[in-house]
């Protein structure tokens, strides 16, 4: 089953305004959250990342929040613009005993009306 | 800035044949990441390699084998091909194991399109 569970599928938002992507997890052993960005024809690139012990991470336009009693995080892109289309998975690892075993979620495709 | 290269791009097999899958780690990188990615779906973690012993497993079948050489690339053997082997390959590496471990600083190639028929 998916132990990461991402949504929306599709987000389609007009340029300038908020996307929000919104994932959920179960396996408490994940202790990374890193959000990947995937254009078309091209791998997945490392966006923003944060650990459970902070419930907030900003680097410019992207914030993640994270719940941790809840087991949930989200994505936020503030301001959005039509280069920001692409896949967004979110992910998990549990650092202590996976190396480098992402677990995504199913992904959101972001699109951007100019 | 160097990149994961992963060759071939695009390969195209049938059914039962065999594929071979290469991925060049960017330099000073020494672990290495093997998933796949079928049509609209997540990356799916198949391997991964720490200095040319392999340090995780996932659901790669028996089918398929990989390792990782003296000079840190990889290559990724797949046999028997099936119908449902059509994915996009990607390879991934990270400057060490810690790194790749705690931060999930994963460097993604392009990826290898496999399309078996």
């Amino acid at each position: 089953q998916q132990q990461v569970k991402q949504s929306p599928q599709s987000l389609i938002v007009q340029k300038g305004g908020i996307s929000i992507i919104n994932c959920a997890y179960e396996n408490t052993a994940f202790d990374y959250f890193p959000w990947y960005q995937q254009f078309p024809g091209k791998g997945p690139a490392l966006l923003i990342a944060i650990r459970p012990d902070v419930s907030e991470k900003k680097e410019g336009r992207f914030t993640i929040s994270f719940n941790k009693s809840a087991k949930q995080f989200s994505l936020h892109i503030m301001d959005s613009q039509p280069g920001d289309s692409a896949t967004y998975f979110c992910a998990a690892l549990a650092g202590g005993t996976s190396y480098g075993k992402l677990t995504f979620g199913q992904g959101t495709i972001l699109t951007v009306h100019p | 800035a160097a990149g994961v290269i992963q060759s071939p791009r695009h390969l195209i097999k049938e059914k039962r044949e065999t594929a071979t899958l290469k991925c060049y780690p960017i330099p000073r990188h020494d672990t290495v990441y093997w998933y796949q990615q079928g049509p609209g779906q997540d990356p799916q973690f198949l391997i991964s390699f720490y200095e040319k012993m392999q340090s995780d497993k996932g659901s790669i079948p028996d089918r398929f084998s990989a390792q990782q050489f003296s000079d840190y690339h990889s290559e990724l053997n797949m046999s028997s091909l099936e119908l449902g082997d059509s994915a996009l390959y990607f390879c991934a590496s990270s400057p060490d194991l810690v790194a790749g471990a705690i931060t999930g600083e994963l460097f993604f190639g392009e990826g290898s399109r496999l399309t078996v028929l």
